[in-house]
């Protein structure tokens, strides 16, 4: 059975700083990892994903995450945080099920309050 | 294209009576998936349904069921409901057959809160 861990449940940083977000997962095979932004009253927008490849991901809105297999971990970083990134922030991690389809299993997210 | 589409995106139910929720995947999407958020227990799987056929199930009662249709619309519905069924409700949508290498998206969702 895979897992995910979101050490934090709030980071806090100041705008135009840089931010990290940590994620660590557990999975029996090949990891497909992936990150989810939820704004207040809205539903999970897609951030970036690493499937394979460069360990360094590039995602939307400037963010990015580093792959570290020796350490399982998927944090997600951005270089200059903005206020408008405050927000929950969910790490997934893919499987696949009985050969077929998938399922997103989650972190438990991390609130991020980026302040002026 | 449009996104994922929930209905209602707000209920109200009492304990004992049943609801259905409603998901409209993106276009030309056919796996749908339902999750579950609630602020206890955070993000849970519930089920996922490809070309009308459930493949995958999380640990749920069986109070909790669902269906999809030919043109992959999705119906969720949950009958008996306890206090703590009251939640958001969030549909995914995603291509391919074999969907592990791609994301979801997902609706806005349907806050459910049973009194």
């Amino acid at each position: 059975a895979q897992s995910v861990a979101q050490p934090e449940d709030q980071v806090n940083v100041a705008e135009g700083n840089p931010l990290t977000v940590k994620c660590t997962y557990s999975v029996s095979g090949n990891p497909y990892l992936f990150w989810y932004v939820q704004y207040p009253n809205r539903g999970l927008q897609f951030l970036l994903k690493y499937i394979t490849g460069d360990n360094l991901v590039k995602g939307s809105y400037g963010f990015e995450a580093e792959f570290n297999k020796s350490q399982t971990s998927f944090h997600l970083k951005k270089p200059s945080a903005l206020v408008s990134d405050s927000a929950l922030y969910f790490c997934a991690v893919s499987a696949l099920v009985n050969n077929a389809g998938n399922m997103l299993t989650f972190g438990g997210g991390t609130r991020l309050m980026v302040k002026p | 294209k449009a996104g994922v589409t929930q209905t209602p995106r707000y209920l109200i139910k009492t304990r004992g009576q049943q609801v259905t929720l409603s998901c409209s995947p993106i276009s030309g999407h056919r796996s749908v998936s339902w999750y579950q958020q609630t602020p206890g227990q955070g993000l849970q799987f519930l089920f996922e349904y490809f070309s009308e056929t459930q493949r995958n199930k999380g640990n749920f009662p069986g109070r909790f069921s669902g269906r999809q249709f030919s043109n992959s619309r999705s119906e969720m519905n949950v009958s008996t409901l306890e206090l703590g069924d009251s939640a958001l409700y969030l549909c995914a949508s995603s291509t391919t057959l074999a969907g592990v290498y791609n994301e979801q998206f997902f609706g806005p969702g349907t806050r459910l809160t049973v009194l």
